[in-house]
């Protein structure tokens, strides 16, 4: 079964800092990957997700993510934290369950806070 | 104005109730999900629905129901046989194809009392 984690529960980081928020992953296969951002009390927000070629993706709110595959991770980043960059952050694979069927499963999720 | 949208935002029900939880969507998406969200956890999937008329049960199905008779709207009943309802629900929506991201909806707070 494909699975992610999160070792994170919070990260925090000062204003102006780079971020990095980890995200370790295990799958048979071609590993699609995902982050998504939540606020409080509110959905999730699709940032960025890698499914082939370069590994550096590029996300949206300045956001992108490594993929190593040797490393088996995906870790977030973004050069220099906001504070408005505080909220719960996601890390997400899809899994395959019939042709045509698929299911994504989520981390536990890291909550980000940025320290003004 | 497209998105996806859930209704109520709260919703308050004396335990031994059925409720049903709303899920519309205007994106022609052909794939929703119905997950639950509690601290600490993450998401857990209960249903999802790749076409009309069929839908598959996830990792927490008991004590959900689920129908998708439009491909627009993919209501979650919780029944009084959920041991524990009281969650934030979120429901979410894609295109078919293995690529393709989630769109979630801003999410129902069900409080069993």
């Amino acid at each position: 079964a494909q699975s992610v984690a999160q070792p994170e529960d919070q990260v925090n980081v000062a204003e102006g800092n780079p971020l990095t928020v980890k995200c370790t992953y295990s799958v048979s296969g071609n590993p699609y990957l995902f982050w998504y951002v939540q606020y409080p009390n509110r959905g999730l927000q699709f940032l960025l997700k890698y499914i082939t070629g370069d590994n550096l993706v590029k996300g949206s709110y300045g956001f992108e993510a490594e993929f190593n595959k040797s490393q088996t991770s995906f870790h977030l980043k973004k050069p220099s934290a906001l504070v408005s960059d505080s909220a719960l952050y996601f890390c997400a694979v899809r899994e395959v369950i019939a042709s045509g069927t698929y299911k994504y499963i989520f981390g536990t999720g890291t909550r980000l806070k940025v320290l003004a | 104005d497209g998105g996806i949208t859930q209704s109520p935002k709260y919703l308050f029900r004396k335990e031994g109730q059925n409720v049903t939880l709303s899920c519309e969507q205007n994106l022609n998406h052909d794939a929703m999900y119905w997950y639950r969200q509690d601290p600490g956890q993450g998401l857990r999937l209960i249903y999802y629905s790749q076409i009309v008329n069929d839908f598959q049960k996830g990792d927490i199905a008991e004590g959900y129901s689920v129908s998708r008779e439009k491909k627009e709207s993919f209501p979650l009943t919780v029944t009084s046989a959920q041991k524990n309802p009281t969650a934030f629900y979120l429901c979410a929506s894609s295109f078919s194809g293995n690529r393709n991201e989630q769109y979630f909806g801003p999410g129902t707070r069900l409080t069993v009392t």
